[in-house]
This record gives structure tokens, C-alpha cells and sequence, in this order.
């Protein structure tokens, strides 16, 4: 069955550090690729998405996300992380020619320390 | 433009009771997807429609939830009769760019069935 694992449930950083967060998925093909950045009480954010092409796709609030199809790998990066970004991050997958619905991740807490 | 509105907030409730959950989303989106998020399954999507046609349901949990469109600007997501384990957080969220596009979510609606 098609997974999405995040093998982290909690990360900490100190502001303006560096930030990877990790997401591994099992598909037969490439599939289409998400990440979602969820903060206290609200809904989901498109942070940005992977279809196909080059495999460092560039999102909004400075992240971005580099996909490897020999890893099944979908990292998020930020080279320096704000206070703000404190919050859920969610990797979902999107299986291609296959019904649409997504599979989302467990989420991986991002902790800032000032 | 004032987002995807889901109404109520906050809801309680008893078990056998019937809960209906509301959304209104962004004027011109042609595409509503309805969302439940646990501790224990994480995010799951329960049903999309596209122009008021339900497109998959395939994620509605049983025949207790249903869903409606039953114009471009409103949404019901109904749980007759509401059990425990169905407390959870419901979001919905519209997008005008097909299901693999960006979705705009709502603040959810958290739910609490006793």
C-alpha cells in the first residue's frame, strides 16, 4: 500500500539556523509531491509542490524542496529559519494515474528557540 | 476576499446526536474538499466535489457521514448518529485549480462528540 513517512515527529532549531525536514514515500511511480505548513489552530498552507522537471522546486517563505526518485525522497530545506516558522509541516503524496486523493504524513513539529 | 468560512468552530456534542458542519468556500473555486484530521490517522481526505458534483467519496469513513453541494457557495458535511470516535478536526478547503492545484483551506471545525 502507498505510504508517506516523515521519520520525524519533532524538531528543534535555533533562529536563523539551518532546517531539513525529511519526507520518504513508497510508490511505483514518481507521484506528485506536497509540502503543507499548518500553524496553531488554522488550515493547511501550499508551501509548494513537485509535478515533474527540475528536481529543486522553489516555494513561498523562502523553502524550498528537492525531490530524489532514488531516495523516493521529497526534503524540505530552509538555509535560515524565522520565530515564525514554528509549526506543523506536512509531505502528502499524490499517487499519478491513480484516483487523486492524497496521502499526507504525520506531520513534523517545528520547534524555533530564539 | 474573506477565505474559505466553515461554521461552527467549536462543537459539542452527545453521542447519537445528529452534527452538521458547514462551509462556505472562496467565490469562484469550482473545487470543495472536505478533510478530518486525528491524532490517530492524521489527515485524511473524505470527499471532493467539482461543480457541486460529488467527485470521490471514497474516503468517507461509513454511512453515518454524508455531504452535500447543493450550490457553488455552501457545503455540509452530516454525521447521523455522532459516536466518540468521531471527534476530530473537520476542514474544508476550495480550490480553483483541479485537485493536484493549490488549496485554500478553512480554520476547521473542531468537533467533540461525548
Amino acid at each position: 500500500a502507498q505510504s508517506v513517512t516523515q521519520p520525524d515527529i519533532h524538531i528543534t532549531v535555533s533562529e536563523g539556523a539551518s532546517l531539513e525536514l525529511r519526507c520518504n514515500y513508497s510508490y511505483g511511480a514518481t507521484p506528485y509531491l506536497f509540502w503543507y505548513v499548518q500553524s496553531p489552530g488554522q488550515g493547511l498552507q501550499l508551501l509548494l509542490k513537485y509535478f515533474s522537471g527540475d528536481t529543486l522546486v522553489q516555494g513561498i517563505k523562502g523553502f524550498e524542496a528537492e525531490f530524489k526518485r532514488s531516495q523516493s525522497s521529497f526534503n524540505l530545506r530552509k538555509p535560515s529559519v524565522h520565530w515564525s516558522d514554528a509549526a506543523e509541516y506536512f509531505c502528502a503524496v499524490v499517487e499519478s494515474g491513480g484516483s487523486y486523493i492524497p496521502t499526507f504524513g504525520r506531520g513534523t513539529s517545528l520547534i524555533v528557540h530564539p | 476576499d474573506a477565505g474559505v468560512i466553515q461554521s461552527p468552530r467549536h462543537e459539542v456534542t452527545e453521542m447519537g446526536q445528529e452534527v452538521t458542519l458547514r462551509c462556505k468556500p472562496i467565490s469562484g473555486h469550482d473545487y470543495l474538499f472536505w478533510y478530518r484530521q486525528t491524532m490517530m490517522r492524521g489527515l485524511e481526505l473524505l470527499i471532493y466535489f467539482n461543480n457541486n458534483v460529488p467527485i470521490d467519496d471514497s474516503g468517507m469513513p461509513e454511512d453515518r457521514f454524508s455531504a452535500k453541494m447543493p450550490n457553488a457557495s455552501f457545503s455540509t458535511l452530516k454525521i447521523q448518529p455522532s459516536e466518540p470516535r468521531d471527534s476530530a478536526v473537520y476542514f474544508c478547503a476550495s480550490s480553483s485549480q483541479g485537485v493536484l492545484g493549490e488549496q485554500f483551506f478553512g480554520p476547521g471545525t473542531r468537533l467533540t462528540v461525548l
